[in-house]
């Protein structure tokens, strides 16, 4: 079965470094996401991605993060000055379809240590 | 803000019976709803959804039921196993935004 890659697993990284966490969606999926999980809480929705533009964008996703398709196959989040507080488990997923009700596959994630 | 509550963190069940695991939510705007299963280390999988259009969905060992007035959701697994024990997350909303509840880490004893 087709799944969605992140790389890396984990990544640690110094308050105030660049990090970029790199996705690699299901092929013919047309709908690209980012989520988050810090820990012990609920999943978070970053940003949703469609036609090489942010299709919605949560309160999260302030001005540190970006989001970027930079060939067929790769999506990328960076964020540009890390803080503590984005030490979390970064979902990335993907779906065929428009709408929230089509499934969407999650990979198994970045977890972003920052220290 | 908690639009989608799992008032549960956990839940013990003996294997062979019945789980069930509750989700609320606020907004009656919400037209469609899911549940999600993860595992330590891996992506949540979607397990089972539901449209506000109907009570009942179910795929096999589950089944998920919908009350719209309570604004309440609940996932039945009959019967449960042993791999059934992960954290179900509850999610709900439009577009191409989910809402997620916190979870319910379910554990199925032998």
């Amino acid at each position: 079965e087709p799944e969605v890659t992140q790389t890396p697993s984990h990544q640690v990284t110094q308050m105030g470094q660049e990090v970029i966490l790199r996705c690699v969606p299901i092929s013919n999926h047309l709908y690209f996401y980012w989520y988050r999980q810090i820990l012990g809480q609920k999943v978070e929705f970053l940003v949703s991605f469609y036609n090489n533009e942010i299709s919605e964008k949560s309160e999260i996703f302030d001005d540190q993060f970006s989001v970027e398709r930079p060939d067929g196959s790769n999506f990328t989040l960076k964020i540009r000055s890390t803080k503590l507080e984005d030490s979390a488990m970064y979902f990335c997923a993907s779906s065929l379809g428009q709408t929230f009700n089509e499934k969407l596959f999650f990979g198994s994630g970045t977890q972003l240590s920052v220290l | 803000d908690q639009q989608v509550k799992q008032n549960s963190p956990s839940l013990s069940v003996q294997e062979g019976r019945i789980s069930i695991l509750n989700c609320d939510y606020t907004n009656s705007m919400f037209d469609y709803f899911l549940w999600y299963k993860k595992y330590p280390a891996e992506g949540p999988t979607f397990l089972i959804s539901i449209s506000s259009i109907k009570d009942k969905n179910e795929d096999g060992r589950f089944t998920v039921f919908l009350n719209k007035s309570a604004k309440h959701l609940s996932l039945h697994i009959v019967p449960s196993q042993p791999g059934d024990s992960a954290v179900y997350f509850c999610a709900a909303g439009g577009n191409y935004q989910l809402i997620w509840g916190a979870g319910t880490k379910l554990i199925i004893k032998p």
